[in-house]
């Protein structure tokens, strides 16, 4: 069963475009939110986190915003860029358990 | 570079043979995690350790993987007679965990494994 569930599987985006990424999760024991971003042949790479006592969180141009009653959080790049081509994936985790649950990751693309 | 490191980057083995895995974390860092990651999907947890206690291994795909940290530094993990099933990129990754604060994983740049 995927604890954690992310859509789109692909998305293309225009230099300068806004880039979304979607996540869901059922377990509401789930207390920290990181997004990580994976070049291929490489390891993911922390972008940033959350915990649902805050709805947004922002770190240049990357946002989180977390709908707690929705159980959704999602990704927003702003003014994507060729670089931030890669993939993208949501990940759960709870202090008690501490194993991450990651999203089936989301392969971005940005066009010139 | 003080990050977390694997070894060996690729391996290419046949069908049968037992391959072992080192991981390095970064220093300070008490806790170490392994995980797979198949072609199009997400990691998937394996097991972690906190110092050289193996906290979780209920996750071990099965009985011929094995994980150890002897000294609570660094860890291997081995595979038994593989199959070409285990084909995959295997992850580390290493964390200072606290009662009370911040858990990020940072993770190491993987070590592909394919099974003739």
């Amino acid at each position: 069963q995927q604890q954690v569930k992310q859509s789109p599987q692909s998305l293309i985006v225009q230099k300068g475009g806004i880039s979304i990424i979607n996540c869901a999760y059922e377990n509401t024991a789930f207390d920290y939110f990181p997004w990580y971003q994976q070049f291929p042949g490489k390891g993911p790479a922390l972008l940033i986190a959350i915990r649902p006592d805050v709805s947004e969180k922002k770190e240049g141009r990357f946002t989180i915003s977390f709908n707690k009653s929705a159980k959704q959080f999602s990704l927003h790049i702003m003014d994507s860029q060729p670089g931030d081509s890669a993939t993208y994936f949501c990940a759960a985790s709870m202090r008690a358990g501490n194993q991450f649950y990651f999203g089936t990751g989301t392969s971005l693309t940005v066009i010139p | 570079d003080t990050g977390v490191s694997q070894d060996p980057r690729h391996k290419i083995t046949k069908r049968g043979q037992n391959v072992t895995f080192r991981c390095d974390p970064i220093s300070e860092h008490n806790r170490l995690y392994w995980y797979r990651q198949t072609l199009g999907q997400g990691p998937e947890f394996l097991t972690y350790f906190q110092n050289e206690a193996q906290l979780e291994k209920s996750r071990l795909l099965s009985d011929r993987f094995s994980a150890e940290r002897p000294k609570g530094s660094f860890s291997t993990l081995e595979i038994q007679r593989t199959e070409q099933g285990d084909s995959a990129m295997y992850l580390c990754a290493s964390s200072f965990w606290r009662v009370i604060g911040e858990d990020t994983q940072y993770f190491g740049p993987g070590t592909r494994l394919t099974v003739l």
